[in-house]
Formats: C-alpha cells, sequence, structure tokens
C-alpha cells in the first residue's frame, strides 16, 4: 500500500486478556517505531525498530508489553494482561532509515484505539 | 531528557487570519524538526520536515521556521480556513544511543471559525 497500515482500527478488551495489535509500513522503509496516545497526552515513544539491529524497547512501560518485527517488514505490538490504563491510541510510524538522518521523514499510520473495559 | 512544548494548548481564531504556532525544545542536540497535523481520530500526517541545518521550509500556505540555537520553531500559517482546523503537533529528532527518536509535544488544537 502507499502507507502505514495498521489493524485493527479500534479494538475493545475486557481487563486481563491479551492483545495484538498490527503495523505494515511503507515498502521498503527500514525503521519502524510504535508510540502511544493517551487521551490529553501527548506521544509516548514505546519501541523503534532499525534494520536487523536489536531494538530499541527503552519505551515500553512494563514487561506486559513486548514487539516483534518479522523479515524486516510487519510489526506486532502484544500487551498481555491488559489493563485499563492501557486504553490509549496505538500509532505505528516508518521511515527509509532512523529519523536521526538529516532528510528523513516519519509516515504514520491511522493508529488502533484501544479500550480496555 | 528533551522535553517539547507547545502553547497555548488551543487556539481559536476567525477564518483569513494569518496565524503563528509556537513549538520549543530544551535541547538543541537535535538532526531534525517535524510539523504534523493530526485530525480528531485520525493518525498524523507530515507537513514539513526541517533539517538542522536550514532556516526554514515551505510548503503551500505553511511555512515552518527553525532557530536551533534558541529551541525555537513556528509553524507559520496564511490565510487560515476551516479545513485546517486540527490539532498540530511538532517533534524534534536526536539521537538516543545507537538509536534516534521523536519526541512529540502535546500539540495545540486550532480551531478555525467561519
Amino acid at each position: 500500500g502507499a502507507g502505514v497500515s495498521q489493524s485493527p482500527s479500534n479494538k475493545v478488551t475486557e481487563k486481563g486478556k491479551d492483545v495484538e495489535l498490527r503495523c505494515d509500513p511503507i515498502s521498503g522503509h527500514t525503521a519502524l517505531y510504535w508510540y502511544r496516545q493517551s487521551l490529553g497526552q501527548g506521544l509516548e515513544f514505546l519501541i523503534y525498530f532499525q534494520g536487523n539491529s536489536a531494538p530499541d524497547k527503552s519505551g515500553l512501560p512494563s514487561d506486559r508489553f513486548s514487539a516483534e518485527r518479522t523479515g524486516g517488514s510487519v510489526s506486532t505490538l502484544t500487551i498481555q494482561r491488559t489493563q485499563q490504563e492501557d486504553s490509549a491510541v496505538y500509532l505505528c510510524a516508518s521511515s527509509l532509515v532512523g529519523t536521526g538522518f538529516w532528510n528523513t521523514e516519519a509516515f504514520f499510520g491511522q493508529g488502533t484505539r484501544l479500550t480496555v473495559v | 531528557k528533551q522535553e517539547v512544548t507547545q502553547i497555548p494548548a488551543a487556539l481559536s481564531v476567525p477564518e483569513g487570519e494569518n496565524l503563528v504556532l509556537n513549538c520549543s525544545f530544551t535541547d538543541s542536540a537535535i538532526y531534525n524538526l517535524q510539523w504534523f497535523r493530526q485530525d480528531p481520530g485520525k493518525g498524523l500526517t507530515s507537513l514539513l520536515l526541517i533539517q538542522s541545518s536550514q532556516r526554514e521550509q515551505t510548503s503551500g500556505r505553511l511555512n515552518a521556521s527553525l532557530d536551533k540555537s534558541s529551541g525555537r520553531s513556528t509553524l507559520y500559517i496564511a490565510a487560515s480556513q476551516p479545513g485546517d482546523s486540527a490539532t498540530y503537533l511538532c517533534a524534534v529528532s536526536q539521537r538516543a544511543g545507537a538509536n534516534s527518536k521523536l519526541t512529540f509535544g502535546k500539540g495545540i488544537t486550532l480551531s478555525v471559525r467561519p
């Protein structure tokens, strides 16, 4: 596709259940990011993948959160034993290389709105 | 730790007005700065990217400036239209260990009144 694709667009889950959120980056983009946006808050960095390098997991809020990126393309963010405070919009972005390079733009998907009830 | 601030949090202007949205950051060691637009319930759309060596970028009615030494950027919107109503976020990119990441402000919610 032409842009970053995320699925599902909305997810309602019961407290304590596990959820998986999917991100399809733009083809050829080597860098992939996950962010979380809570109501009234800014975007919170979660995790960053760059090519075959070890991911930067420094933003993951707890060990209930994990992410994988298979074949350098599709990424899955998994939240185990969901809590109400996990309710937020989860946004995925990709770029040709990491945004630390001079002129590389980050392109975002439409997000997955997660509601834990 | 990098902190990005956008003030005010919300702004309402009449249609046709020229306006400036401000963004400030605490650590000037950045690679670039991006301005994004977010419509309600949607993802982020990239508007402009300014490299750290640049002073400004223009796209249509939008002009973004960067003063890295003072830690400031502005997004100028000319002849505002109701369709410009959205939340505008700025983000700075910088090195984080062997990687890099974007740090975002909380955004300015703009309402353009017809």
